[in-house]
């Protein structure tokens, strides 16, 4: 069955610090993966997403994400954290050909200090 | 933004009551969706449309029904509604694009149902 793996529940960083947050997928074919970002109270706002091709992406508001399909993870990545970017991250795989037919994980609670 | 509409934003609603929400789309997207948004569950798909009158099951379709008459709408229905149902409901859009290009899914900013 297919399955979305968020570890971390919740993180906490220093504004300026480097953030990675980790997922890891269980699909059987080869996975379309998106991050997804949401704001209290708002609608999910994508981050960037893998198709196909180079295995690093990069995405909106200075994030990046890279695909190893050895580890099936798509861990998102950013170098300098800003206080707005405090919010619950999504990570979701694809299924079939229509993109929003998406399994997520269960969200990782990003706070920053400051 | 996606010209996505959710209506309500919130309710609050009584036990076995009827209750349909209502998604409205304006960028003529082919495929329609609806999930619901629970604590340490993330978001999971209920039913999703891939034309008119065309819809299909999710992973969570038990107590739900979706009807889409129009291209532009999508109604949710909760035909008894339980406590269990109380959550955050999103919809969302994608398109098969041109050029056997796809897009990916844009969310609405959702709606609050409270069954009490």
């Amino acid at each position: 069955a297919q399955s979305v793996t968020q570890p971390d529940i919740h993180i906490t960083v220093s504004e300026g610090a480097s953030l990675e947050l980790r997922c890891n997928y269980s699909y059987g074919a080869t996975p379309y993966l998106f991050w997804y970002v949401q704001s209290p109270g708002q609608g999910l706002q994508l981050l960037l997403k893998y198709f196909s091709g180079d295995t690093l992406v990069q995405g909106i508001k200075g994030f990046e994400a890279e695909f190893k399909r050895s580890q099936s993870s798509f861990n998102l990545r950013k170098p300098s954290v800003h206080w707005s970017d405090a919010a619950e991250y999504f990570c979701a795989v694809g299924r079939g050909s229509t993109l929003g037919r998406l399994y997520f994980g269960r969200g990782t609670q990003l706070t920053v200090w400051p | 933004d996606a010209g996505i509409t959710q209506s309500p934003r919130h309710k609050v609603t009584e036990t076995g009551t009827p209750v349909t929400l209502r998604c409205h789309q304006t960028e003529n997207h082919r495929y329609m969706y609806w999930y619901r948004q629970d604590p340490g569950h993330g978001l999971r798909l209920i039913h999703y449309s891939y034309g008119v009158k065309d819809t299909d099951k999710g992973e969570v379709s038990d107590g739900y029904s979706v009807s889409r008459s129009k291209t532009e709408d999508f109604l949710l229905t909760l035909e008894s509604a339980t406590s269990s149902q109380t959550s955050v409901y999103f919809c969302a859009i994608s398109d098969s694009g041109g050029a056997g290009g796809r897009t990916e899914a844009f969310f609405g900013q959702g709606t609050r149902l409270t069954v009490v």
